[in-house]
């Protein structure tokens, strides 16, 4: 069956260090995008895409990094991993812009 | 996007309906009604959508009221993996998926 994962569930790393989370959708959707989840926050989208070699910014996007080489990788990049930047991440993707988003099962990071 | 308005929690019996409520009284003609849930330390799932008409699918009912103004998302009958938390969306089609704060539902044997 199709489906939307994400690489690593958990990562523990250090302030300063450069991480990259990974999201893989076998849907060939064209759209893909990156939440992070705080408490207190619900969901707030850090980057977006609408295709191969597309990227733009959300909300929060400052101290991320995203490229899209292909349709089915949105890698999510911490430039320079800050405390700050401890939270749940969660790939999602839709096959357009007014289509439903479906959602990964998240990456846990923790920055010490 | 429309902001809503759900209650912070609620309790439903198992087995029984769960009634959901959502107020989105700025609601725009072109704008869309989501709901997805999240169950605890998982991604946001689907449920369904609507923008006008009441619509059913094998998870949930939705319900719009005539003026668009609120809506109800139904579980017919409730089970213990329907606790999670529900978020209530409205949207025209923009990237961002507006969560909020959501209801959090208890299913109670």
């Amino acid at each position: 069956d199709a489906e939307i994962t994400q690489s690593p569930r958990h990562k523990i790393t250090e302030t300063g260090r450069q991480v990259t989370l990974a999201c893989h959708q076998t849907w060939n959707h064209n759209n893909m995008f990156w939440y992070r989840q705080d408490l207190g926050h619900g969901l707030r989208l850090i980057h977006y895409s609408y295709g191969v070699q597309d990227t733009n910014k959300g909300e929060v996007s400052d101290g991320y990094s995203v490229s899209r080489s292909n349709t089915e990788d949105l890698p999510l990049t911490l430039e320079s991993a800050a405390s700050s930047q401890t939270s749940v991440y969660f790939c999602a993707s839709s096959p357009g812009q007014k289509e439903t988003q479906y959602f990964g099962p998240g990456t846990r990071l923790l920055v010490l | 996007d429309a902001k809503t308005t759900q209650p912070p929690s609620m309790d439903c019996a198992e087995g029984r309906a769960a009634n959901l409520p959502c107020n989105h009284s700025t609601i725009s003609g072109n704008e869309y009604v989501y709901w997805y849930r999240q169950i605890h330390s998982q991604g946001p799932q689907y449920i369904i959508h609507g923008l006008k008409n009441n619509e059913t699918n094998e998870m949930a009912s939705l319900i719009i009221t005539e003026d668009r103004k609120s809506s109800t998302l139904i579980l017919p009958h409730a089970t213990l993996r329907d606790t999670a938390v529900y978020y209530c969306i409205v949207r025209t089609g923009a990237n961002n998926l507006f969560f909020g704060t959501g209801t959090r539902l208890t299913v109670i044997p």
